[in-house]
């Protein structure tokens, strides 16, 4: 069973950099893509981006390019980072496997980032 | 990248058919058959549903069906049941990554 689980800082200053990791465990990072995606409360789901083991990425064009997506295969894990955060950006981030077919099969429990000072 | 269009909410009473429906344009839902839809209950993460448009994913009861007409994709659950009752949204490939919907809040009565 393959399973994901976010870590990282629960707050954020404004204008800082949100930094998120994701550890996968039940499967090789190296067999699928692995994405980011966030929900405001309240609102909406919106896709981040995505890694490739080999660390080829795409993002939301949306986010212009204060997205960073890295993975580290030797530890079995992918991470996000987001510049530049505003209060915009507070949301719970979830990380998800990301089938070749577009669609997210397995899910973190999403970890809840608030910006603020 | 604009988000598909879903209803806010939808309700139905328990046994009846309900369809959600989501709309988007011929650079996401009517061009490729990478609709999926997702399930999500209060404080938890969302749970895939349907992929591929129309395929069931090993475990998910097979109350829960997908289409897709043109431009607008539906997801068709029957048999309403209590535990239905949570937040839908569906998602689409487009050309410069994936869109989802607004999501719509589904009510059993």
């Amino acid at each position: 069973q393959v399973q994901l689980q976010e870590s990282g800082p629960g707050l954020v200053k404004p204008s800082e950099t949100l930094s998120l990791t994701c550890t996968v465990s039940g499967a090789s990072i190296s067999s699928y893509y692995w994405s980011w995606i966030r929900q405001p409360p309240g609102k909406g789901l919106e896709w981040i981006g995505y890694i490739y083991y080999t660390g080829s990425t795409n993002h939301n064009p949306s986010l212009k390019s204060r997205v960073t997506i890295s993975v580290d295969t030797s530890k079995n894990q992918f991470s996000l980072r987001l510049s530049s955060v505003t209060a915009a950006d507070t949301a719970v981030y979830y990380c998800a496997s990301l089938d070749p077919n577009w669609y997210f099969d397995y899910w973190g429990q999403g970890t809840l980032v608030t910006v603020s000072s | 990248q604009s988000a598909l269009t879903q209803p806010a909410s939808v309700s139905g009473s328990p046994g009846q058919s309900i369809t959600i429906s989501c709309t988007g344009t011929s650079s996401d839902v009517g061009g490729y058959n990478y609709v999926s839809w997702y399930q999500q209950h209060p404080g938890k993460a969302p749970k895939l549903m349907i992929y591929d448009v129309s395929n069931r994913p090993s475990g998910v009861s097979n109350r829960f069906s997908g289409s897709k007409s043109g431009n607008t994709a539906s997801l068709t659950i029957s048999g309403l049941q209590a535990e239905d009752e949570a937040d839908y949204y569906c998602s689409s490939y487009t050309s410069t990554g994936t869109v989802f919907g607004g999501g719509t809040k589904l009510t059993v009565l």
